[in-house]
């Protein structure tokens, strides 16, 4: 079975620009989480989604944006990029709430 | 809140070397979960373990095992006759019940780096 996989695996944007980024979770999987982590550092929670409905919030501003779609995939996106938002984004997926299997993440470098 | 500790940034060991990574957690929760994950240098987590509030059961796996104390809230990994493949950051990870809303957010310490030389 596939695992949670994720798009694009690398990206570079300038500041103030907008971002995507997709998630598909495990193959019957109902739940997705988002993650920021900051190079050196834990990854920290930003989003978790059931069901399509937003279940957690993190501490981060409201450029922060995520949804879930009916097939349960996910897209994280980020406005307006500032320096500090240069990070590895991980998705993670879960069947239940509490056991997540992450995919590989997305690096994104903003310049 | 909720808080992890992960004391030890970077450890190096000779390989068949055993070692343990130390984890120190705060909840204000009775029921919890605990997590360990490894992190190659590839970025993806890998999950290894759960552990819920209520089994205080220490777990082997093979190479790997993992000693829960509620006493000193502490969930600590070791690893037995240490490989190169074991090079990796390793994460402790805790989401209480909670959480609110349905929410099981993971928090995680800072990581500890392991470094196996053959």
């Amino acid at each position: 079975d596939a695992g949670v996989t994720q798009s694009p695996t690398h990206l570079i944007k300038t500041r103030g620009q907008q971002v995507t980024l997709r998630c598909s979770p495990i193959s019957g999987h109902k739940s997705v989480s988002w993650y920021q982590q900051v190079l050196g550092q834990g990854p920290q929670f930003i989003f978790q989604y059931y069901e399509k409905e937003e279940r957690g919030r993190g501490n981060f501003p409201d450029r922060f944006s995520a949804r879930q779609f009916p097939n349960y995939s996910s897209e994280l996106n980020v406005n307006a990029l500032l320096l500090g938002d240069s990070a590895l984004y991980l998705c993670a997926s879960s069947l239940r709430y509490n056991e997540q299997f992450f995919g590989p993440g997305t690096r994104l470098t903003v310049l | 809140a909720q808080k992890v500790t992960q004391a030890q940034t970077e450890i190096s060991v000779v390989e068949k070397e055993d070692v343990t990574l130390d984890c120190v957690y705060e909840t204000r929760d009775t029921t919890y979960y605990l997590f360990w994950y490894k992190q190659p240098p590839s970025g993806e987590l890998v999950f290894l373990i759960r552990r819920n509030s209520f089994d205080e059961q220490n777990e082997i796996s093979g190479r790997y095992s993992w000693n829960f104390q509620k006493s000193t809230s502490s969930f600590n990994f070791t690893i037995t006759a240490s490989q190169v493949v074991d090079s990796a950051v390793y994460f402790c990870a805790l989401s209480e019940a909670s959480s609110g809303a349905g929410s099981y957010q993971l928090t995680f310490g800072k990581g500890t780096k392991l470094s196996v030389i053959p």
